[in-house]
């Protein structure tokens, strides 16, 4: 089983939805939780980080994190066709080692 | 402010070749971590450098190695290329102080094709 699990999608939604995206995981010792957007031919960039469980909120996304059912999710509302790229979940124990999903690929039709 | 920045963009070489790839880190940045993503999936840790010395490293094999200069890049060098080692090679740069909130900022990579 791995440490992290992410459906890979893809998906596919028209512009305007709202999104969910959404990660298990299995190690209750995850204290940092990221989602990282990587653009087609790029390098993932971090979008938001949160350390506990609840929501954070910036702009059009938020991030919720669930500590007791190890699950996160984030949301994008009013998705627009610059939201197309994979988003990969990633965790952390607070150590050196960042533990990624296997990303979403995520299509957001015009 | 400079981004992360590799070398090279991409590459082609053949099993049983060596390779080393290169990576440059933000300004103000001390420590580089290594990740290799296959295609479709998410980055795998390989190890992280930080005062010039492995700081910690994933589930790779000894022929994985690595570099930290004084000036904070980083090399990857990977000996006796086999086949499963076509990915692309992301190099991650960060603050010491920042690296527990897992804040990673990253190169575009280097793409390794192994034929």
């Amino acid at each position: 089983q791995k440490e992290v699990e992410q459906d890979p999608g893809p998906l596919s939604v028209p512009e305007g939805a709202i999104v969910s995206l959404n990660c298990t995981y299995s190690n209750s010792a995850f204290q940092y939780f990221m989602w990282y957007r990587q653009y087609s031919r790029k390098g993932p960039e971090l979008l938001m980080y949160t350390y506990s469980s609840g929501n954070k909120e910036d702009g059009r996304f938020t991030a919720q994190v669930d500590k007791s059912s190890k699950y996160i999710s984030l949301f994008i509302r009013d998705s627009q066709p610059s939201d197309s790229a994979t988003y990969l979940c990633a965790m952390m124990t607070g150590g050196f080692k960042t533990i990624f999903g296997a990303g979403t690929r995520l299509f957001v039709k015009a | 402010e400079t981004g992360v920045t590799q070398s090279p963009t991409h590459l082609i070489k053949t099993r049983g070749q060596q390779v080393t790839l290169r990576c440059s880190s933000q300004s103000g940045h001390n420590t580089v971590s290594w990740y290799q993503q296959a295609l479709g999936q998410g980055p795998q840790f390989i190890f992280q450098y930080y005062r010039e010395e492995e700081n910690g490293r994933g589930n790779f094999p000894p022929r994985f190695s690595g570099l930290q200069f004084p000036n904070y890049s980083s090399e990857l060098n990977v000996n006796a290329l086999e086949l499963d080692d076509s990915a692309l090679y992301l190099c991650a740069s960060s603050s010491h102080t920042l690296q527990s909130t897992g804040e990673l900022f990253f190169g575009e990579g280097s793409r390794l094709t192994v034929l």
